[in-house]
């Protein structure tokens, strides 16, 4: 089936450090959201996007639903060990998700 | 409950075997919707219901996959003559209002793992 394009597939960095992570799509839709995935749980939503344009933020995390519709950037700032997971872009058209591949991000205390 | 319950979270089957996967969404939610999510992979779409109808199953990879939803809240995930190719984790998730441009309330569950041997 189709996935989205995400990068990059894993990270890692030092406690403190920013994070940029991305998705492309060939196909418009009419939200984007970003997920993070723990061992052994569902997607739990980070960021929900609804318009063209929109930069969003939620503590440390930023996200953007791109001019095209057709891609999404997530920043998380100052990263700390919790950070740690699998990150999921996800585009929806009513209510169906289509998702990323996934970035594993690990974080170096 | 307070979340989605799913049922069991692990399940081995030998291949060809059936199986059955439960899923009890958040009181009240319309929209009930099952993933299937291959080991290093996102979740991909298999089905949606809102309440008892299901409008899409585009995502069902064959007809040994069937999905019901029949009171309009419990749905189950069945599959049959299970092959190796089926080992996943099955998401379910639902939602309180479904609107084409929106996302309330869309709250997935832990999943079951399948692992056909």
């Amino acid at each position: 089936g189709q996935q989205l394009n995400q990068s990059p597939q894993s990270m890692f960095i030092q406690e403190g450090e920013d994070v940029s992570m991305n998705c492309t799509s060939s196909s418009i839709f009419n939200t984007w959201l970003w997920y993070k995935q723990d061992p052994g749980e569902g997607p739990v939503l980070l960021i929900a996007l609804y318009k063209a344009g929109e930069l969003t933020s939620n503590g440390r995390l930023t996200a953007q639903f791109g001019i095209t519709r057709k891609d999404s950037f997530l920043n998380i700032s100052a990263s700390i060990p919790s950070d740690v997971g699998i990150y999921f872009c996800a585009g929806q058209i009513y209510g169906k998700l289509t998702f990323g591949q996934g970035t594993i991000l690990t974080v170096h205390p | 409950g307070a979340g989605v319950s799913q049922s069991p979270r692990y399940k081995v089957a030998k291949r060809g075997q059936d199986v059955a996967l439960r899923c009890d969404p958040i009181s009240g939610h319309v929209s009930l919707f099952w993933y299937q999510q291959a080991l290093g992979q996102g979740p991909e779409f298999l089905t949606y219901f809102q309440n008892e109808a299901q409008l899409d199953k585009s995502g069902l990879p064959s007809d040994r996959f069937f999905a019901e939803r029949p009171e309009g809240s419990v749905s189950t995930l069945k599959i049959q003559r299970t092959q190796q190719e089926d080992s996943a984790v099955y998401l379910c998730a639902s939602s309180l209002v479904l609107r084409q441009t929106a996302n309330y309330g869309y709250t997935f569950g832990s999943g079951t793992r399948l692992t056909v041997v």
